[in-house]
C-alpha cells in the first residue's frame, strides 16, 4: 500500500522559508504516469493546490504562489520537497503531499499524506 | 483563479439522498471532464471518492455518484449513512497555466 509522509518544522518565522519533505513508501516515485503534489489547508478553510512535480523534473505551480515556490524531487531517496519563501501568517496551514494518477486525459489526487501543520509566527 | 463554489453545508437523515453542487466557470468545470471529489473526516487525509466527473475508484461504495452539467458538477450520496458525515471537496483541472482548483468545501451532516 502506497504511503506518503510529510516532515519538516511545525513553526516558521515570518519572512523565512518553509521547507517540507514528503517521503514515499510502498511504491516508486519514478512512475511515468504519476505526478507528486503539494496541497495546503488553512485552519477552518478549504484546500489549495500549491504545485506538482514529475520525477523527470517537470513542475507546475499555482500562479498565485509561483514566485515563492520551489518543488524538487530526489528519486534515490524516493522523496519530493517544497520550499515556500517569504512566508507570512497567511501561509499558516496544514500541508499535504499527494500522488496524482494520470491517464492520457486526466489526473486526480489518488493518495494523500496525513498532513503536517505549519504555523508562521515569531 | 477563484475557488469553485460549494454550499457550506448539507444535511439529511440516514437512508436519504443528498446532493452537493460545485460551481465553476467555462475555464475549469465547463472546459474539462476532469472533476474529482474528496471526502475528509476531521483530522484525516482527504480520500478520493469520484474522478473524471463520474468514475468511482475501487472500494468506494456505489452510493456515491457524480455528474456534470455546464459549469456545475454534483456529488450525490444515496442511502446516507452515519460514516458519510464529513467534509467534501470538489476539484477541477483548469488548464496548463492554472492546473488545479479546489472547491470551498461542504460539510455533510447526518441527522
Amino acid at each position: 500500500q502506497l504511503q506518503l509522509q510529510e516532515s519538516g518544522p511545525g513553526l516558521v518565522k515570518p519572512s523565512e522559508t518553509l521547507s517540507l519533505t514528503c517521503t514515499v513508501s510502498g511504491g516508486s516515485i519514478r512512475g511515468s504516469s504519476y505526478f507528486w503534489g503539494w496541497i495546503r489547508q488553512p485552519p477552518g478553510k478549504g484546500l489549495e493546490w500549491i504545485g506538482s512535480i514529475h520525477y523527470s523534473g517537470a513542475t507546475y505551480h499555482n500562479p498565485s504562489l509561483k514566485s515563492r515556490v520551489i518543488i524538487s524531487v530526489d528519486t534515490p531517496k524516493n522523496q519530493f520537497s517544497l520550499k515556500l519563501s517569504s512566508v507570512t501568517a497567511a501561509d499558516t496551514a496544514a500541508y499535504h503531499c499527494a500522488r496524482l494518477d494520470c491517464s492520457d486525459t486526466s489526473c486526480f489526487f489518488n493518495y494523500w499524506g496525513q498532513g503536517i501543520q505549519v504555523t508562521v509566527s515569531s | 483563479q477563484s475557488a469553485l463554489t460549494q454550499p457550506r453545508s448539507v444535511s439529511g437523515s440516514p437512508g436519504q439522498s443528498v446532493t452537493i453542487s460545485c460551481t465553476g466557470t467555462s475555464s475549469d468545470i465547463g472546459a474539462y471532464n476532469y472533476v474529482s471529489w474528496y471526502q475528509q473526516h476531521p483530522g484525516k487525509a482527504p480520500k478520493l471518492m469520484i474522478y473524471d466527473v463520474s468514475e468511482r475508484p475501487s472500494g468506494v461504495p456505489d452510493r456515491f455518484s457524480g455528474s456534470k452539467s455546464g459549469n456545475t458538477a454534483s456529488l450525490t450520496i444515496s442511502g446516507l449513512q452515519a460514516e458519510d458525515e464529513a467534509d467534501y471537496y470538489c476539484c477541477s483541472y483548469a488548464g496548463s497555466y492554472i492546473n488545479y482548483v479546489f472547491g470551498t468545501g461542504t460539510k455533510v451532516t447526518v441527522l
